[in-house]
């Protein structure tokens, strides 16, 4: 089954850029396109990347992703990093119909 | 704009069934699969499966199957999701999202927090 790995947390300084990984296993993460997810304590989870590389509107241009075929990687870049961009992030995918989540990355910024 | 506006809280006993609501707005309904994610506490993001409101085909995650519904009610522009059977391991917040059309979600509701408890 195919499977995304994030790692468990991140941290940064305000005003550094910050990536976070989201690796593929058994399949090519090519192959169907990556969202990022962005989930602030008790609140919902909103959308920040869809289909690999797009902002919906009102999201910050400081958020970008990215893929890597060679390394069957997705990445979440996220640029000037503010207080408020501490949160969980989630790459997500979709598989053979199936829904797949990586288990999310607590990103710090202190 | 999009909106989608979920019911709330419930608190179930092990054993009985919660359904839970997602009314839509700012878009046309059957445009877009509507899917169902929760999140037990202190835990990550879990797929439950997705309807296609225009034809009402569904996909559940194989862990629910035999104790999962989801249905849609085109005349309101709400989709709803039935788990039965309920224990203690169904204590979560359950979301909608709807399907960008791509595979994956662009808007979310607020999220239904599901209490099963004796």
């Amino acid at each position: 089954n195919f499977m995304l790995t994030q790692p468990h947390s991140v941290s940064e300084s305000p005003g550094k850029t910050v990536t976070i990984s989201c690796t593929g296993s058994n399949g090519s993460i090519a192959s169907n396109f990556i969202q990022w997810y962005q989930q602030r304590a008790g609140s919902a989870p909103t959308t920040m990347i869809y289909e690999d590389d797009r902002r919906p509107s009102g999201v910050p241009d400081r958020f970008s992703g990215s893929i890597d075929s060679s390394s069957n990687s997705a990445s979440l870049t996220i640029s000037g990093l503010k207080t408020e961009d501490e949160a969980d992030y989630y790459c997500q995918s979709s598989h053979s119909t199936k829904v797949i989540f990586g288990g999310g990355t607590k990103l710090t910024v202190l | 704009q999009v909106q989608l506006m979920q019911s709330g809280a419930e608190v179930k006993k092990p054993g009985a069934s919660v359904k839970v609501s997602c009314k839509s707005s700012g878009y046309s309904f059957t445009d877009h699969y509507m899917h169902w994610v929760r999140q037990a506490p202190g835990q990550g993001l879990e797929s439950m499966g997705w309807i296609n409101p225009k034809s009402g085909a569904t996909k559940y995650a194989q862990k629910f199957q035999g104790r999962i519904t989801m249905t849609t009610d085109t005349s309101t522009s709400t989709a709803y999701m039935e788990l039965g059977s309920v224990t203690s391991d169904d204590t979560a917040v359950y979301y909608c999202a709807r399907d960008w059309g791509g595979g994956g979600f662009d808007f979310w509701g607020q999220g239904t927090l599901v209490t099963v408890s004796s």
